[in-house]
């Protein structure tokens, strides 16, 4: 049962370096999503999708980037990294949006 | 507009004690409710979820959490803490359709237990 898959685990960038994060997911889910968590923010949606060729901004999109070219996929893309991007990212699935979000074990993500 | 408030960043019981994580939200439809946990260096895993049938959900692990409408609350318990319930909580509300339903968390809260 791999349920979402998040790679890689570990990423230190240097700043105005580009990279993706992928996320896969393996349970036919149409919705995903991209999170980050901050110490005491909470997670803070970054965008999301409702299916495949449909994705939308969330609460926090500048310098990021995604696409849904398949069900299964849902890569985030960091055009330019800057230190504020310094995080742990989240990437969820869920058979519906608003449904119970399944949830990858996580990127941290250090930019210098 | 929906938003939702952990009232405590940090809570600690003793083992074997009540735990009480407070929730408050706001919202301008009638919104799901979801508590998940976080334990250290873990992802996060859904505790229990509210979806307008009844107002006493039962989650797993022993947790409940009750929805108060007039009140705007949300809050999780559980009769006696446990030490491996030591983890970071979230309490998170829906939103609206025109946001895709995005799923809001709270800031969460820390639980300490003691033994």
């Amino acid at each position: 049962n791999a349920g979402v898959t998040q790679t890689p685990k570990f990423q230190v960038l240097k700043t105005g370096q580009s990279m993706t994060l992928q996320c896969a997911q393996d349970m036919n889910h149409e919705y995903m999503s991209w999170y980050r968590q901050d110490p005491g923010m909470g997670l803070r949606l970054i965008h999301y999708s409702v299916g495949a060729g449909i994705t939308d901004q969330g609460e926090v999109p500048n310098g990021y980037n995604v696409s849904r070219s398949t069900t299964e996929d849902f890569p985030l893309r960091l055009l330019s990294a800057a230190p504020s991007q310094t995080s742990v990212y989240f990437c969820a699935s869920s058979y519906k949006a608003g449904g119970e979000l399944f949830f990858g074990e996580g990127s941290r993500l250090t930019v210098l | 507009a929906q938003s939702v408030t952990q009232l405590d960043s940090h809570v600690s019981v003793s083992e074997g004690t009540p735990v009480l994580l407070r929730c408050n939200y706001s919202s301008s439809y009638s919104p799901s409710l979801f508590w998940y946990v976080q334990h250290p260096n873990k992802g996060l895993q859904l505790l229990l979820k509210y979806t307008s049938a009844a107002t006493l959900v039962k989650g797993i692990n022993g947790f409940e959490a009750e929805f108060k409408k007039s009140e705007t609350s949300f809050h999780l318990t559980k009769p006696s803490a446990h030490m491996s319930d030591a983890a970071e909580y979230f309490c998170v509300v829906s939103g609206p359709p025109d946001s895709g339903y995005a799923l809001n968390f709270g800031k969460g809260t820390s639980l300490l237990v003691t033994p």
